[in-house]
């Protein structure tokens, strides 16, 4: 069955560089969320998107920004990367009519 | 607001040995989501269990089981005969019931390591 994509899987930044991260759900779904999580931390919610509108935001810096596009897919900027915002980047899709979240894989971000 | 607490931030187990991990949530909604969720060392998340707030039967499946009360807003996660295999950092969830954003919060974790 299908999964989530994440992409790219592994990220080296440098400080005050810019990032793009890219989601694509399970077909069909069309919720997206994502996390982020710190090193020895829990996943905390950035942001979620339904049907190309935001839907929810959580603890995301004003530096990030995202989106959901017409075929669903969903991408995380950022920007002015701090040392502070390496982490593992979740994004979970989910049918909004069913409220269970399927996550990707992550993308690991290191910001030098 | 929802709050999930997993009291418990490491367990060391022997191989074969039971292991109980707790959780236990807060939230103001009569419909919400419970998950358990596996992250070995390469860091994706595995989903173990989803349970929703209206079914209230414990779970069985092979080594795992799970005992949702809503009397005391708990849902624990048991591992019998544990193995090596096992050791992980396991969350608990809570997704409250919101068809266009049911966010999950996430409790601390649990890091158990199972010991040959």
């Amino acid at each position: 069955a299908a999964g989530v994509i994440q992409s790219p899987r592994h990220l080296i930044k440098e400080k005050r560089e810019t990032a793009t991260l890219k989601c694509y759900p399970i077909p069909r779904h069309d919720t997206v969320y994502w996390y982020q999580q710190g090193p020895g931390q829990d996943p905390q919610f950035l942001i979620s998107f339904y049907e190309k509108m935001q839907s929810d935001k959580g603890s995301i810096p004003d530096r990030f920004s995202a989106q959901q596009f017409s075929d669903y897919h969903s991408e995380l900027n950022m920007s002015s990367l701090e040392l502070g915002d390496s982490a593992l980047y979740f994004c979970a899709s989910s049918e909004a009519s069913y409220n269970e979240q399927f996550f990707g894989p992550g993308t690991r971000l290191t910001v030098l | 607001a929802q709050k999930v607490t997993q009291a418990q931030t490491e367990i060391s187990v022997v191989e074969k040995e039971d292991v109980t991990l707790d959780c236990v949530y807060e939230t103001r909604d009569t419909t919400y989501y419970l998950f358990w969720y596996k992250q070995p060392p390469s860091g994706e998340l595995v989903f173990l269990i989803r349970r929703n707030s209206f079914d209230e039967q414990n779970e069985i499946s092979g080594r795992y089981s799970w005992n949702f009360q809503k009397s005391t807003s708990s849902f624990n996660f048991t591992i019998t005969a544990s193995q090596v295999v096992d050791s992980a950092v396991y969350f608990c969830a809570l997704s409250e019931d919101n068809t266009n954003a049911g966010k999950s919060t996430f409790g601390d974790g649990t890091t158990l390591t199972v010991k040959p």
